[in-house]
């Protein structure tokens, strides 16, 4: 079965600090990838993706992702945590064909303390 | 930029009534999606369109129904809603399936409780 997988419920980091969130992926092909955030009682706002190219992604806010295909990972990352950059953070991959759907990760909670 | 619109942010409903879940989008997108999501389950997919009144079950559809008869138009049915369909409710849109590393935007999400 095609799944992500957030091996991390939560995520604790000092601001100014370096964070990675990380996400794995079982999905058979060259799927796209996914970063999402969603802050409380919101919806999902996207960060970045990976379609195909340079293995380093970068988005909005500041954050990067590195796309490994041999680990078939895609962690997320960015060079120095705001505590604003606290919230729920989900990775999804949509498998690369037509009339296919986003399979999310369970999320991660990143904590940026002060 | 994209707008995904969904009407009801919070409804507290009765076990047993129907409700219905309305999602708009501005952005001509042919595909549209419903999602659930849980704590610690993450987003389930409800059920998604490709195109005007056709749908396809995601994975876990039962107790829900879906009607697309206008392209910006997505709704979610609950026929009998019950308490275990409490839940955050998201929609999402996209263009067109066969390029299917385009972004797909949420709304903002409706947030059901039944009692």
């Amino acid at each position: 079965a095609q799944s992500v997988a957030q091996p991390e419920d939560q995520v604790n980091v000092a601001e100014g600090n370096p964070l990675t969130v990380k996400c794995t992926y079982s999905v058979s092909g060259n799927p796209y990838l996914f970063w999402y955030v969603q802050y409380p009682n919101r919806g999902l706002q996207f960060l970045l993706k990976y379609i195909t190219g340079d293995n380093l992604v970068k988005g909005s806010y500041g954050f990067e992702a590195e796309f490994n295909k041999s680990q078939t990972s895609f962690h997320l990352k960015k060079p120095s945590a705001l505590v604003s950059d606290s919230a729920l953070y989900f990775c999804a991959v949509r498998p690369n064909q037509a009339g296919t759907a986003l399979i999310f990760g369970k999320g991660t909670t990143l904590s940026v303390s002060s | 930029d994209v707008k995904v619109t969904q009407s009801s942010r919070y409804l507290v409903k009765r076990t047993g009534e129907k409700v219905f879940l309305e999602c708009v989008q501005d952005m001509d997108h042919e595909n549209m999606f419903w999602y659930r999501q849980d704590p610690g389950l993450g987003l389930r997919l409800i059920y998604f369109s490709y195109d005007v009144k056709m749908k396809e079950k995601g994975d876990i559809p039962e107790g829900y129904s879906v009607s697309r008869e206008k392209k910006e138009r997505f709704s979610l049915i609950l026929e009998s809603a019950s308490t275990n369909q409490t839940s955050m409710y998201l929609c999402a849109s996209t263009p067109s399936g066969a390029r299917s590393g385009n972004t797909i935007y949420f709304g903002e999400g409706s947030w059901l409780t039944v009692v």
